[in-house]
């Protein structure tokens, strides 16, 4: 079956980018998203990739997909403490959003 | 983005009673919703799918006599959990996707159910 694989934490300076990575082993995963959850709250789409693209960026969010290799990853540029939170990789077949694959995520600390 | 709103957000009730979650799509119509079970410092499972009109689908391993799901307008989903105990504790999230070519989903803000 599918899975969604990622680190469970990361820790960077306020200001300092952050990369956050995940690789998944469905080939046909055709949407591949980062939710970003706040404590207590639910799930907020962050940004999302289609699989036949390469990069996609969106302000301060890049996402980098190598296809190949199977590998997202979340860059967030001039990181903030607002950034601290759990972020979630996920996958999707066809136009199924909403029925997807999470990873159990990366909770991203952002220290002063 | 669109809203899904939960409700209500934090619940306790007593063991063996039923307790019923709401998810609402506020300003758009849901032909799908999505139901979330999430553990402590875990990802999310998906327990079952759910459309307007028609039966729920569940995902393996979950009893859909225990989680009872009513999807009865395009505007609201709700799941009950019946007869409920202190395993079904738990964060419930649902999401809401517009329609069947609609390649986003909206997450609620989620439920905390308590049972004690």
């Amino acid at each position: 079956g599918e899975d969604v694989e990622q680190s469970l934490f990361l820790s960077v300076r306020e200001g300092d980018s952050s990369v956050i990575n995940c690789t998944y082993t469905d080939s046909s995963s055709t949407y591949l998203y980062w939710y970003k959850q706040e404590p207590g709250a639910g799930l907020q789409l962050l940004t999302y990739i289609f699989s036949n693209m390469d990069m996609k960026q969106d302000q301060r969010l890049t996402v980098l997909l190598n296809k190949k290799d199977k590998h997202l990853s979340l860059r967030i540029a001039d990181t903030q403490t607002g950034d601290s939170a759990i972020y979630f990789c996920a996958e999707s077949m066809g136009t199924n959003a909403g029925k997807s694959t999470f990873g159990d995520g990366t909770t991203l600390t952002v220290k002063p | 983005g669109a809203v899904v709103s939960q409700h209500p957000s934090r619940v306790i009730c007593k063991s063996g009673t039923s307790v019923k979650i709401e998810c609402r799509s506020l300003d758009f119509q849901a032909t799908t919703m999505f139901w979330y079970r999430q553990f402590p410092k875990k990802s999310l499972m998906l327990m079952a799918t759910s459309n307007e009109g028609s039966k729920a689908t569940y995902e393996q391993g979950v009893e859909k006599d225990k989680f009872l799901i009513n999807h009865a307008s395009l505007t609201l989903s709700t799941l009950t959990v019946t007869s409920a105990h202190p395993e079904d504790s738990s964060f419930y999230i649902c999401s809401a996707r517009a329609g069947e070519s609609d390649t986003e989903a909206f997450f609620g803000q989620g439920t905390r159910l308590t049972v004690v």
